[in-house]
């Protein structure tokens, strides 16, 4: 079973939309979360952190769930400009080690 | 502030050569990482530096991956011989704290690396 597992996507929709992503991890210890963005030939970017208590950031909602292991993102009002790879993120802690989903693509469409 | 800085930015070789990247962190950033990233995949940590030690390389292929990180700032990723499979982007990313700090990574363009 991989770390951190992500619906590859694509996920095509019209500007405007709502579209949610989620994430499952397999490692309960696991200390902190985050959403990165990735852009087309690019590195990857931070996003945003990822709160048990769901923190919004303009368009963006991200939500935990320690229980259950989940981790999602809602993205209201999709832009053209959102369209990008998202890259769900674990912090194991120690040195800040952080384990990667293989990420789920976003294309918004006019 | 200037971001991290990598190169080359591509570099195509023939399998069984060998390769170099070269990664400068953000000033500051005592902790250094690097990372492999296959084409449809997540980053993948090959190695962590904190200062000039090496606190992760659980997932570096030491038989033909070496890196360095001499005097806690520049580092250099060696892969020698290179084989089909490495084909990837490197990605070099850097953070502020050590141990149990939580501080965003911030990473570098990457180095696109073509196997022939």
């Amino acid at each position: 079973r991989k770390e951190v597992e992500q619906d590859p996507g694509p996920f095509n929709v019209p500007e405007g939309a709502t579209v949610a992503f989620n994430c499952t991890y397999s490692n309960s210890a696991s200390q902190s979360f985050f959403w990165y963005r990735q852009d087309c030939r690019k590195e990857p970017k931070l996003l945003m952190s990822v709160y048990s208590s769901g923190n919004e950031d303009g368009r963006f909602t991200a939500q935990l769930n320690r229980a259950s292991q989940y981790i999602s993102l809602l993205i209201r009002d999709s832009k053209l400009s959102d369209s990008a790879t998202y890259l769900c993120v674990v912090n194991l802690g120690g040195y800040n080690k952080l384990i990667f989903g293989a990420g789920t693509r976003l294309a918004v469409h006019p | 502030e200037a971001g991290v800085a990598q190169s080359p930015r591509y570099k195509i070789i023939e399998k069984r050569q060998s390769v170099a990247f070269w990664c400068n962190p953000i000033s500051g950033h005592a902790t250094l990482y690097w990372y492999q990233q296959i084409l449809g995949q997540g980053p993948k940590l090959l190695i962590q530096f904190q200062n000039n030690g090496v606190v992760d390389d659980s997932q570096l292929p030491k038989d033909r991956f070496s890196a360095e990180r001499l005097k806690g700032v520049d580092s250099t990723l060696k892969i020698q011989p290179a084989k089909l499979e490495d084909s990837a982007v490197y990605l070099c990313a850097s953070s502020l704290g050590g141990a149990n700090s939580n501080q965003p990574q911030h990473f570098g363009d990457g180095t696109r690396l073509s196997i022939l």
